[in-house]
């Protein structure tokens, strides 16, 4: 596509339950980011990945986040027994290769209730 | 471990008139990236200038441009002509140019246009 889908835009979702969110990056884009921006807050990094690389997942919160990325192309984002605490918009960005210009997804907003 | 400050968290500025928005960053390393995005309500980050730590010359891009003192660990961004599109959270962001590709943000500044 023209840009970097993410879906669902918003998910409101109760305590304890797992939510995925999914990323469509641009075709052909090498590098895969995910980044978490909670209320008021800048962006933090959670997880990139390169090509066949092994990913960097230093900026994983907890082990109940995990990501995978599925033929170099789509991610998904999973949050496991979710907690109020990981209410935030979580940002999802693409890059020809890890060292050029990214394009950012409109995000999905994340409600735990 | 680096890291990005902005010391601003709200600006505004008249509608035409000039805002610089500031930021200061800390890190050992000689060459990397320095960014500015803007995030409206959409809340999609829009690069909106890009500056190479290595190039002395500030970026310019149209309306916006950047003082980038490296000494100092400087990267402000000066808006002119100020348009009511310009509304936006304004986030600083570095880069390493080696190793980990990931962007290191601010906090972010939020800009009013008052018409």
């Amino acid at each position: 596509g023209a840009g970097v889908s993410q879906s669902p835009s918003n998910k409101v979702t109760e305590k304890g339950k797992d939510v995925e969110l999914r990323c469509d990056p641009i075709s052909g884009h090498t590098a895969l980011y995910w980044y978490r921006q909670s209320l008021g807050q800048g962006l933090e990094f959670l997880i990139y990945f390169q090509g066949n690389s092994a990913p960097d997942k230093s900026g994983l919160p907890s082990d109940r986040f995990s990501a995978e990325r599925t033929g170099g192309s789509v991610s998904t984002l999973t949050i496991q027994r979710t907690q109020q605490e990981d209410s935030a918009v979580y940002l999802c960005a693409s890059s020809p290769s890890g060292r050029g210009g990214y394009t950012f997804g409109s995000g999905t907003r994340l409600t735990v209730v | 471990a680096q890291t990005v400050t902005q010391s601003q968290p709200e600006m505004s500025v008249q509608e035409a008139e000039t805002v610089t928005l500031s930021c200061t960053y800390d890190t050992s390393e000689s060459d990397y990236y320095l960014f500015w995005y803007k995030q409206p309500p959409s809340r999609q980050m829009i690069l909106v200038i890009r500056q190479e730590a290595y190039k002395q010359q500030n970026a310019t891009e149209n309306r916006f441009s950047v003082n980038f003192q490296k000494a100092a660990k400087s990267f402000s961004l000066k808006i002119s002509d100020s348009q009511l599109g310009d509304a936006a959270m304004y986030f600083c962001a570095y880069r390493s140019v080696q190793g980990a590709q990931k962007l290191v943000f601010g906090q972010g500044t939020r800009l009013t246009i008052n018409p």
